[in-house]
């Protein structure tokens, strides 16, 4: 029962290299998500899929990239990493019925220098 | 847009004790969801209690309730006997109701509540 499971725990990258955030959940669920948290903020959305092949935009898209070519996996991609990228980030997701609870993962710490 | 605002930083009580976290929201629709989500220092996010602006009646989850104005906008919690392990931040949020489900959740900035032993 792995719930949502985000890899890696913890990552450092320079600035301008790239890499990949791994989310992989083993709910069925149709609905997934991702979100990073700043100091003294709350969560806010980067990108979302409602299942496999469509991928839309949150509220702070610029400088990652997602797909979705699974029901099980949505990986989140860092072209070029920036400082200001330096966060946390989670991967969540629920069924798609519109009150369903959201499942999160751990979490990534990403410092980016 | 939706904001979610959460207007302490910062609350503190003795264990045992009954305290309030205060929420307030700005949206312009009518159908919604709001949210109390637990962040230990685990990191974990974890779901408290969960609200539909459409029931009148107000969400409780055992030591966990809260007090939804709608007209007010505001959506606090109320944790009552606390305890040592309800020490975290407590982030509040919204989701507004669509037929796809597709929407994110808007968080609030956060409470970080301590417990006095």
């Amino acid at each position: 029962n792995a719930g949502v499971t985000q890899t890696p725990k913890f990552q450092v990258l320079k600035t301008g290299q790239s890499m990949t955030l791994q989310c992989a959940q083993d709910m069925n669920h149709e609905y997934m998500s991702w979100y990073r948290q700043d100091p003294g903020m709350g969560l806010r959305l980067i990108h979302y899929s409602v299942g496999a092949g469509i991928t839309d935009q949150g509220e702070v898209p610029n400088g990652y990239n997602v797909s979705r070519s699974t029901t099980e996996d949505f990986p989140l991609r860092l072209l070029s990493a920036a400082p200001s990228q330096t966060s946390v980030y989670f991967c969540a997701s629920r069924p798609s019925g519109a009150r369903e609870k959201l499942f999160f993962g751990s979490g990534t710490q990403l410092s980016v220098l | 847009a939706q904001t979610v605002t959460q207007s302490q930083p910062e609350m503190s009580v003795q264990e045992a004790e009954t305290v309030t976290l205060s929420c307030t929201y700005d949206t312009s629709e009518s159908d919604y969801y709001l949210f109390w989500y637990k962040q230990p220092p685990s990191r974990q996010m974890i779901l408290v209690i969960r609200q539909e602006a459409y029931k009148q009646q107000n969400a409780t989850e055992n030591r966990f309730s809260v007090n939804f104005q709608k007209a007010a906008k505001s959506f606090s919690l109320k944790i009552s006997d606390s305890q040592l392990g309800d020490a975290a931040m407590y982030f509040c949020a919204y989701r507004k109701y669509s037929g796809g489900g597709a929407d994110g959740l808007t968080f609030g900035k956060g409470t970080h509540l301590i417990i006095q032993p």
